[in-house]
């Protein structure tokens, strides 16, 4: 059953702490993204990678830092440094080498920083 | 500045009827808009795809359009049911942009009553 896992769908952590999303995907795509929505927001890219061991900042990538080792993972890690840190958080992946292109989302990790 | 709206917050409508939702986009030149059903504490599920020389996508109960004069896209369900309730969200890639700049709309909430 191909797809994009997230984990864990709720997270909590203190002011101050980093913490890191997980990511990953079997559907065999180069390219995977990382979004944050806010209430009465559109989705907004943090980072994204078109290939393994390279990625690109994407709008609001200040306080977030990303790796990708392997092609079918790409962690998110939330640091201390971003100031407003509570969100949904949304992951996606799609084909590399074609103009028009699907993205493929996962079920999302909602982050509660307190 | 670059912007793309979708008319309303909120959509309410009667089961049957046909639904039409608005994305709207100044300052961008897409090559492609899509649209995405994104249900609530989920991640958004691609629909549709209509690239800028296409006026006409249809898929089941489905229509979207692409008017670049008018620089609008028009997304229809017919014979609306309870089932389609849920958040619509259009985006579009631009021409010469990476494959990360896909730009998402802030949604519009269709809410489909029996």
């Amino acid at each position: 059953d191909g797809g994009i896992t997230q984990s864990p769908k709720y997270l909590f952590r203190k002011e101050g702490q980093n913490v890191t999303l997980s990511c990953e995907q079997n559907l065999n795509h180069d390219a995977m993204y990382w979004y944050r929505q806010d209430p009465g927001q559109g989705l907004r890219l943090i980072y994204y990678s078109q290939i393994v061991n390279d990625f690109q900042k994407g709008d609001i990538a200040e306080g977030y830092s990303v790796s990708r080792e392997k092609k079918e993972s790409f962690p998110l890690t939330v640091t201390s440094a971003q100031k407003n840190p509570t969100a949904f958080y949304l992951c996606a992946s799609s084909t590399q080498g074609s103009l028009a292109y699907e993205q493929y989302f996962g079920p999302g990790t909602r982050l509660t920083v307190t | 500045s670059q912007k793309i709206e979708q008319n309303s917050e909120a959509l309410n409508i009667q089961e049957g009827k046909t639904a039409t939702l608005t994305c709207n986009y100044t300052n961008y030149s897409p090559a492609y808009l899509q649209w995405y059903r994104q249900d609530p504490g989920r991640g958004p599920v691609f629909l549709l795809l209509i690239r800028e020389n296409e006026k006409e996508k249809r898929k089941e109960r489905l229509k979207v359009t692409f008017d670049t004069t008018l620089k609008q896209s028009l997304f229809h369900i017919t014979a609306s049911q309870p089932a389609d309730s849920a958040t619509y969200l259009c985006a579009l890639q631009n021409y010469g942009g990476s494959q990360g700049n896909l730009i998402f709309g802030k949604g519009t909430k269709l809410s489909v009553k029996p």
